[in-house]
């Protein structure tokens, strides 16, 4: 089953905007991280952000997650053709051991 | 510092057959993880091993099976096939940490085909 929900499920945006998703989960987390994946690749680690944190960057990513509507969001500040591919939100429930849980993800297309 | 391997990267079998994929865990990881990616969807926990255990496990039948060597290279065993096997299967290591704030590091997958 899933853990996490990514809205929306496709976006498409030009070099240089920012691009923003989502991502909704269900129960309580000990972290949440986002993932990255090329053309049905291994998923690449981007980003981990702890129950108790409300915003973390690095480089051009922004993270911030909001505990009590259990979501968060991706920021990806002056998006590149190379940033194209699918974005995945996933979580750690606190009763679930430490298995990372993925949502369905957003595919996101950066046209130069 | 290798990353995560999986072999094979691309395999067809047929409905009933049994098939095994292998996964080599990044150097210093010692959990590996297994996860069932259909097309167009998010990766689907099927289970977790530590120090050769299986250490919880997703919504999979007892068809899925596993295993975890001393070296922490691990075997995803799948039995009795079935089409909707078709899929793309992602091995990741991590280091446990108490705190959970497991990281995963992924292999490239294989991607088996049921016909």
């Amino acid at each position: 089953s899933q853990q996490g929900e990514e809205d929306p499920q496709a976006l498409s945006i030009q070099e240089g905007e920012n691009a923003t998703m989502n991502c909704s989960y269900k129960t309580s987390i000990n972290n949440l991280q986002w993932y990255r994946q090329n053309s049905g690749r291994g998923l690449v680690h981007l980003i981990l952000i702890r129950s108790n944190e409300r915003e973390k960057h690095s480089g051009r990513l922004r993270v911030t997650l909001d505990t009590s509507k259990k979501s968060s969001s991706l920021l990806i500040t002056a998006s590149r053709a190379a940033d194209t591919a699918s974005y995945f939100c996933a979580t750690v429930p606190n009763q679930a051991g430490t298995a990372l849980i993925f949502g369905k993800g957003t595919t996101l297309s950066v046209s130069s | 510092e290798t990353g995560v391997t999986q072999s094979p990267t691309h395999l067809i079998k047929t409905r009933g057959q049994q098939v095994t994929l292998r996964c080599s865990s990044q150097s210093g990881h010692n959990t590996v993880s297994w996860y069932q990616q259909a097309l167009g969807q998010g990766p689907q926990f099927i289970f977790q091993y530590y120090r050769e255990e299986e250490n919880g496990r997703g919504n999979f039948p007892p068809r899925f099976s596993g295993l975890q060597f001393p070296n922490y290279s691990s075997e995803l065993n799948v039995n009795a096939l079935e089409l909707d096997d078709s899929a793309l299967y992602l091995c990741a290591s991590s280091l446990a940490r108490p705190s959970g704030a497991n990281v995963l590091t992924f292999g490239a997958g294989s991607r088996l085909t049921v016909l």
